[in-house]
């Protein structure tokens, strides 16, 4: 099974900074199969970045994704107010499926 | 614009069946190039997927949870059914239902809202 870590485990920001969010995995991930969601509290997770760096439908130009191989990054150019919230990289693999890393919380400073 | 919502016991006791459902509206269930999948996520934890199924009825399962899980698809109503046996208060989470882009991407783009199910006597 591949395992995902993200870190940090919490970032903590002011609005109008960047947010830099990573992701590792225990082996090669396919670039195509590497997904990140946002979920904020109550709500269910929501697509923002498939394929390492293509931004889902209706996502802010600020979200951005990057990486290859064991190493992954979501990138939040200037953080909203909205945009606090815990992130989540998810990767799937043919022979085991899904599996999700455990979180990132971005929280206001 | 497509929606999920999963409805279901929200109690379940020790060693009993966990069944929940997800009913599709706004798109079809047989629509080919996605899948329908369940995952969970345990009171302030991270996400678990638990399964997918696609509309002909082919099923793949998450290996650690894959001796009690059943999914199933009814097209004729659009909707997608999870069985969870045997459960555990290691169970108890919220459960949420999502379409699976399968074809080449991989990622799960539509959600249901979540329904929380707690194990328990």
């Amino acid at each position: 099974e591949i395992v995902l870590t993200q870190s940090p485990g919490t970032l903590s920001l002011s609005p109008g900074e960047r947010a830099t969010l990573s992701c590792r995995a225990s082996q090669s991930v396919n670039s195509n199969y590497l997904a990140w969601y946002q979920q904020k509290p109550g709500q269910a997770p929501r697509l923002l970045i498939y394929g390492a760096s293509s931004r889902a439908t209706g996502i802010p130009n600020r979200f951005s994704g990057s990486g290859s191989g064991t190493d992954f990054t979501l990138t939040i150019s200037r953080v909203e107010p909205e945009d606090f919230a815990v992130y989540y990289c998810q990767q799937y693999d043919t022979s085991r499926g899904f599996t999700f890393g455990p979180g990132t919380k971005v929280d206001i400073k | 614009q497509l929606q999920l919502q999963e409805s279901g016991s929200g109690l379940v006791k020790p060693s009993q069946t966990l069944s929940l459902t997800c009913a599709v509206s706004g798109g079809s269930i047989s629509s080919g190039f996605y899948s329908w999948s369940w995952i969970r996520q345990p009171p302030g934890k991270g996400l678990e997927w638990i399964g997918y199924i696609y509309h002909s009825g082919s099923t793949y399962y998450n290996p650690s949870l894959k001796s009690r899980v059943t999914i199933s698809v009814d097209t004729s109503k659009n909707q997608f059914s999870l069985k969870l046996n045997s459960v555990t208060a290691a169970d108890t989470a919220v459960y949420y239902c999502a379409r699976l882009e399968w074809e080449y991407w991989n990622y799960f783009d539509y959600w249901g809202q979540g329904t929380l199910v707690t194990v328990s006597s």
